[in-house]
Formats: C-alpha cells, structure tokens, sequence
C-alpha cells in the first residue's frame, strides 16, 4: 500500500462548479498534512496546510481532514480555468526526526471554460 | 516564505558526465531538501542536507551517485554523478520557512534535465 495516495485523475470541473480532490494516508501517526499546486513546468506551490480535525477555509480553497479515517481533501469553490493544475498531497508525521514530506502521485484538474 | 534560487534552471548533458546543481535561499535555514521528480511522477525525497554534517539520504540513493554540499546555511549542491537516461526528472531543492516539526516545504523553481 502506498503511503499517501491520491486518484490520478483527470478530473474535469466546469468553471464555477465545485473541485474535490481527496488524499488517503497510511502512517496514523502522520500530523502535518500539505495541499500544493503544481502547473505544469513548475515547481509546486504551497496552497493550504491543515493539521487539525475538521475544515480550514482560505479563499475558495477549504482543507478538510479526518485523522481517524486518515483522510485529507481539498475542495475548490467557483472553479477558474486557472486552476487547472496537478494538485499535490503531502503528509508528514511529527515523530522523532522525521521532517521529510511523502508526497502522493497527483491529482490532474481541468476546469473546463 | 523563503526565497529560493535554483541553477541552472535546465540543462541537457552527455551520458556520462555530471552536472552539479546550486540552491541558495535568502535566509539561514538549518535543514535543505533535495527532491527529484521524474516525468508524469510526483516527488522523491533524494537526501536531506544539514550545515556542517554528512547528508541524510533516503533508501535508494546513495552518495556515490548525489553527492551532496551544504557549506554555510543559505546554500547546498546537489551533484548527479555518471548522468544516464534514467537520471532525466526535474530536480528540486526546499527548505522550511521555520524550524519545527509541522512547518510547511517551500520548493525553488527546479532544474530540468535531460541526458542524450
């Protein structure tokens, strides 16, 4: 099983309608949980940290997480064309000296105009 | 966030050859991190890299093929040694904006590489 997974996708959204990316983790202690954004050519981009049960809004990107079913997702409102991206889910567990993130494969949007 | 400052941005080598890759950041940070990202893949962590000790790799990279610098601590160098096709990926440097155990990565812009 790997350790952070995510749907490949593609997942296509109209512009304005409602993007739901989800992200599944294996390592329950894990504490830290990142959503990036990566355009194509580019490096990822930080857009949202979470690190506690429940919803974190900022803008129209809202984190939701659920450490007891080890879960993490991303929802984007009122969707832009600009937003189509691959969208990064990393996890990284507070124990010990473990800072290095795990990152999960990507979730391809488009959001179609 | 941090501001960081990856070269060169790409390169295209011979098999065989090296190429070293610089990260400079515009604040002292004590840990760097050095990514690989292979094409359609997600990221890698190569090896985690302390001021004034040996880097820390991950299970299947070994010094011999990335050594690793970290001279002072706003700077370090990745080198990818005996370059062949396998080692073209987008290679990417991070750093933290601040020391703990939840603080978030922070990527410079990459260094593409292909190998003919």
């Amino acid at each position: 099983q790997k350790e952070v997974e995510q749907n490949s996708g593609p997942l296509s959204v109209p512009e304005g309608a409602i993007a739901s990316l989800n992200c599944t983790y294996s390592d329950r202690v894990s504490q830290s949980f990142f959503w990036y954004r990566q355009y194509s050519g580019k490096s990822p981009e930080l857009i949202m940290s979470i690190y506690s049960n429940g919803d974190k809004e900022d803008g129209r990107f809202t984190a939701q997480l659920n450490k007891a079913s080890q879960y993490v997702s991303l929802l984007i409102r009122d969707s832009q064309p600009s937003d189509s991206a691959t969208y990064l889910c990393a996890v990284r567990p507070v124990t010990g000296s473990a800072r290095q993130l795990t990152f999960g494969s990507g979730t391809q949007l488009t959001v179609l105009p | 966030s941090a501001v960081i400052s990856q070269k060169p941005s790409r390169d295209i080598c011979q098999r065989g050859t090296s190429l070293t890759i610089q990260c400079q950041v515009d604040s002292q940070v004590t840990m760097m991190f050095w990514y690989r990202q292979q094409p359609g893949q997600s990221l890698t962590l190569i090896a985690t890299a302390n001021q004034g000790s040996e880097a820390t790799y991950e299970s299947g990279f070994v010094i011999d093929k990335f050594p690793i610098s970290r001279p002072n601590l706003t700077f370090s160098t990745l080198t990818v040694s005996n370059l062949s096709p396998e080692d073209s990926s987008i290679y990417l440097c991070s750093v933290e904006d601040r020391q703990g155990a939840g603080q978030p990565q922070h990527f410079g812009d990459g260094t593409r590489l292909s190998i003919l």
